[in-house]
């Protein structure tokens, strides 16, 4: 059973408008949200992340949006630069249980498209 | 560069053999984690060292799978009699932990692709 859902596998956007990746979560224990950043060849890299406490993080570029009653997260990055081209996890921990331990989704790939 | 390596970078073996993948974590930390990777997935929990102690295995880690982090510094991820289902990528990341119920940044390595034949 999937924690962490990324319905939409891949996704691509002009450069210059906005990406919007969503995530979606089944354990209401969850209560810290990240976003992750992976380019071929290479380890996941953290990106911003969320605690439950609150409902928007902002970052640059990058915006996480929470809505505890839907169960949803959404990355927003604007504007989309070529450089942005990537795999996005989208990942959910429970800090209660005292340590790191994430639930990762299973990825949106976004193209940038110049 | 004071990043997390792994080694060796791909290991090609035939259904059978024994393998073993090594992480070095960012110097520091005291929290390493491994992962699974398969295609089309996201990372997969397979265990948690805090410092030298093994505090966690995910039923993904099957008897064949053993970890070790000795004296809390690098680790090994050891997979006997490999199947073709293990197969993926191993990750692993690293994090310093500030306190109980911290939310610690983890610090993935470029991983170690395992082919099994």
């Amino acid at each position: 059973d999937q924690q962490v859902k990324q319905n939409s596998p891949s996704l691509s956007v002009q450069e210059g408008r906005i990406s919007i990746l969503n995530c979606d979560y089944t354990n209401s224990m969850f209560d810290y949200f990240l976003w992750y950043k992976k380019y071929p060849a290479e380890g996941p890299t953290f990106l911003i992340s969320i605690s439950s406490i609150k409902d928007k993080n902002e970052d640059g570029r990058f915006t996480v949006f929470l809505n505890k009653s839907a169960k949803h997260l959404s990355l927003h990055i604007v504007p989309s630069q070529p450089g942005d081209s990537a795999v996005y996890f989208c990942a959910a921990s429970d800090v209660k249980t005292s340590y790191d331990k994430v639930i990762f989704g299973p990825g949106t790939s976004l193209s940038v498209i110049p | 560069d004071t990043g997390v390596s792994q080694d060796p970078r791909h290991k090609i073996t035939k259904r059978g053999q024994n393998v073993t993948f090594r992480c070095d974590p960012i110097s520091e930390h005291n929290r390493l984690y491994w992962y699974r990777q398969t295609l089309g997935q996201g990372p997969e929990f397979l265990t948690y060292f805090q410092n030298e102690a093994q505090l966690e295995k995910s039923r993904l880690l099957s008897d064949r799978f053993s970890a070790e982090r000795p004296k809390g510094s690098f680790s090994t991820l050891e997979i006997q009699r490999t199947e073709q289902g293990d197969s993926a990528m191993y990750l692993c990341a690293s994090s310093l932990a500030r306190g109980f119920l911290s939310t610690d940044t983890q610090y993935f390595g470029p991983g170690t692709r395992l082919t099994v034949l």
